[in-house]
């Protein structure tokens, strides 16, 4: 079974330019996540999507970031414009939601680690 | 409320000993307690995981042990090796929130030779 997919896997861009990253779940997986994850820090929730529809953005800078998931399948998430503080690794999850025994399990990709300079 | 602690930050392990990591919640709705592990320059992959009708689960020589009163629970790595050396992260979920994770601040093992 393919893993989650993501490009590119690293990018270095000057603050207040923009960048887009791409992930592609583990098909047949509905659920989509990105994560942030801060040098030092545990990976934090950004978005997250069920089938192509939000499930929760609460802790996404919506005046710099958007995601979008078209066709329920490949996502995008982008930043505009960059900031210092931006700088971090961008994960994608896949899920395919809660199993019979009540655990959930989110396989998570490479990550893009992003530098703002 | 939705904060998971997680402790030590760093721990050293000579091989053959065992690795303790500690983690403790706040909120008692959380019904799922998965453990992750990364390598540098990979993603987080699951580990182990416990629901909190279970007191210990164990999965060969990696154990989780749930204290439902104290709202704490730990990851026991027996026999530690060399190869386990990488970042630990316990995290809790929410099923009414879709399996959203909050993460811990992670633990950094390193198991020497």
């Amino acid at each position: 079974e393919a893993g989650v997919a993501q490009s590119p896997r690293y990018k270095i861009i000057e603050k207040r330019q923009s960048v887009a990253f791409w992930c592609n779940p583990i098909s047949g997986h509905a659920t989509l996540y990105w994560y942030q994850q801060i040098l030092g820090q545990g990976p934090k929730l950004l978005i997250q999507f069920q089938n192509n529809g939000v499930v929760d953005d609460s802790q996404l800078p919506k005046d710099r970031f958007s995601a979008e998931r078209l066709k329920g399948v490949d996502s995008t998430l982008k930043i505009q414009p960059a900031k210092l503080e931006d700088s971090a690794v961008y994960l994608c999850a896949s899920s395919l939601g809660r199993t019979s025994d009540g655990s959930y399990e989110q396989y998570f990709g490479p990550g893009t680690r992003l530098t703002v300079t | 409320q939705q904060q998971v602690k997680q402790s030590p930050q760093s721990l050293i392990v000579q091989k053959g000993g065992i690795s303790i990591i500690n983690c403790a919640y706040e909120n008692t709705a959380f019904d799922y307690f998965p453990w992750y592990q990364q390598f540098p320059g990979k993603g987080p992959a699951l580990l182990i995981a416990i629901r909190p009708d279970v007191s210990e689960k164990k999965e060969g020589r990696f154990t989780i042990s749930f204290n439902k009163s104290a709202k704490q629970f730990s990851l026991h790595i027996m026999d530690s090796q060399p190869g386990d050396s990488a970042t630990y992260f316990c995290a809790a979920t929410l099923y009414n929130q879709g399996g959203k994770l909050i993460f811990g601040q992670g633990t950094e093992l390193s198991v020497k030779p």
